[in-house]
């Protein structure tokens, strides 16, 4: 009984390519966030959603787009994906906002070929 | 904007001996406080945090730490190091971003205990 859960956890593609990553969570959590960890393990923020609006969005390529089906859900889309884009992506998620303990699943591990 | 500085990206110690992990934050306001660690392979997991109150937190897994506010720091430590706290640590703070909390996190300090 996972808390926090996606998937895939590795995705090797090539340039150009589209692709998506899921996010559930069952802890009833009404705040989730996408983070992107990037080789020296530099870990930010890129999105944030409460009660399945978005509230924060970091300055992300428009590549990128998030979408929360429900509170318990919260996917990412890719597109025309770049080698920058290799990197470890993290969903989280919290009851209340930023300064309550985030909850962080195990990532997904993005390879462009 | 506040922020997290992690001095030292890479911190070894012997088992047993004393672990201490540094972190100075930059905040307008008082902030809230975090130390998350990550063994390899998995997602962040909250070992404590600083909210109001006392300024001495006591976290999971015998690690603990202190708010100082006049020196800026939020210091992490363990009496004695065990193989199993070899992982890394990030320090994070919360701050408001047009009326929004988000996490800042430091860049992170790789732990590695020496048998």
């Amino acid at each position: 009984d996972t808390a926090v859960s996606q998937t895939p956890k590795y995705l090797v593609t090539q340039m150009g390519n589209d692709k998506s990553i899921k996010c559930e969570q069952n802890l009833g959590h009404d705040t989730m966030y996408w983070y992107k960890q990037d080789s020296k393990k530099f870990l930010k923020i890129m999105f944030s959603y409460n009660n399945k609006e978005l509230i924060i969005n970091e300055t992300v390529p428009n590549r990128f787009s998030p979408k929360s089906p429900d509170k318990a859900h919260l996917n990412l889309h890719i597109n025309s994906l770049e080698l920058g884009d290799s990197a470890v992506y993290f969903c989280a998620s919290s009851q209340g906002q930023g300064r309550q303990p985030q909850h962080f699943g195990d990532g997904t591990r993005l390879s462009i070929l | 904007a506040q922020s997290v500085t992690q001095l030292g990206s890479h911190v070894s110690v012997s088992e047993g001996a004393l672990v201490l992990l540094r972190c100075n934050y930059s905040s307008s306001v008082p902030p809230y406080l975090f130390w998350y660690v990550q063994y390899p392979n998995q997602g962040l997991q909250l070992l404590l945090k600083y909210t109001t109150g006392a300024t001495l937190v006591k976290g999971i897994n015998g690690f603990e730490a202190e708010f100082k506010k006049s020196e800026t720091s939020f210091h992490l430590t363990k009496p004695s190091a065990h193989m199993s706290d070899a992982a890394e640590y990030f320090c994070a703070v919360s701050e408001v971003d047009f009326g929004n909390e988000k996490l800042t996190f430091g860049t992170g300090t790789r732990l590695t205990i020496i048998p």
